[in-house]
């Protein structure tokens, strides 16, 4: 089955409201990482977080490695938000192999 | 903010033909990866390396090889392409392994006709 799963599948928002995104996981995971792939296709990484709490800019993600599971909170979106978010694990131990998520589609409407 | 450099940006290969998809990183990561992402698949690891000299399989590494001559240079080659192996392909460098961030590249279309 799948290791990673991501919900909701798609979310749609008006411009200033927030968004949680959540990721669920099937084995221990030594490593977590969220993802953000703009609509042209680039990837870029946003944060690590094997466990806890991290904070950058509008992002606050929480893992509970114990509960296999990992948010995504975005405070106040914007359109430029937009995209698709994809969480990651790292189901060995520490091995650098990421298995992902098939991530949830965010859309901000202005 | 390291850089991951792909080329070919898109392919058009025959089947049965030979594809070489090259990769560049200048952050001096160890690890480098390649991906492919195709819908209702998400992303997929088919290789991968610890460093120059090094390759590893990924999960899904039947009909590809990979080559890692130097710490800045990983590439992918399909000897003998097949329309199933039409995708977008990524590639990265990092060390996840060591709570590091992943960095990728801007991805590589390739269409198998």
């Amino acid at each position: 089955g799948q290791q990673v799963q991501q919900s909701p599948s798609s979310l749609v928002l008006q411009e200033g409201e927030n968004a949680e995104l959540q990721c669920n996981f099937s084995s221990t995971a030594t490593q977590l990482q969220w993802f953000y792939q703009s609509p042209g296709g680039s990837l870029v990484s946003l944060l690590s977080n094997p466990s806890g709490t991290k904070h950058t800019g509008r992002l606050t993600s929480t893992t509970v490695t114990k509960e296999r599971r990992s948010s995504l909170h975005i405070s106040s979106s914007q359109t430029t938000d937009s995209g698709t978010y994809l969480c990651a694990i790292d189901p060995g131990a520490n091995t650098g192999k990421l298995t992902f998520g098939h991530g949830t589609i965010l859309r901000v409407h202005p | 903010e390291a850089a991951v450099t792909q080329s070919p940006r898109n392919k058009v290969a025959v089947t049965g033909g030979k594809v070489t998809l090259s990769c560049n990183q200048t952050n001096n990561h160890n690890n480098m990866y390649w991906y492919r992402q195709d819908t209702g698949h998400g992303l997929r690891l088919i290789h991968y390396s610890y460093g120059a000299g090094s390759t590893e399989k990924g999960d899904i590494p039947d009909g590809y090889k990979a080559s890692r001559p130097s710490q800045e240079n990983f590439s992918l080659i399909l000897e003998l392409a097949t329309p199933s192996q039409t995708s977008v392909y990524f590639c990265a460098s990092g060390d996840p392994g060591s709570n590091e961030r992943l960095f990728f590249g801007h991805g590589t279309k390739l269409s198998v006709l």
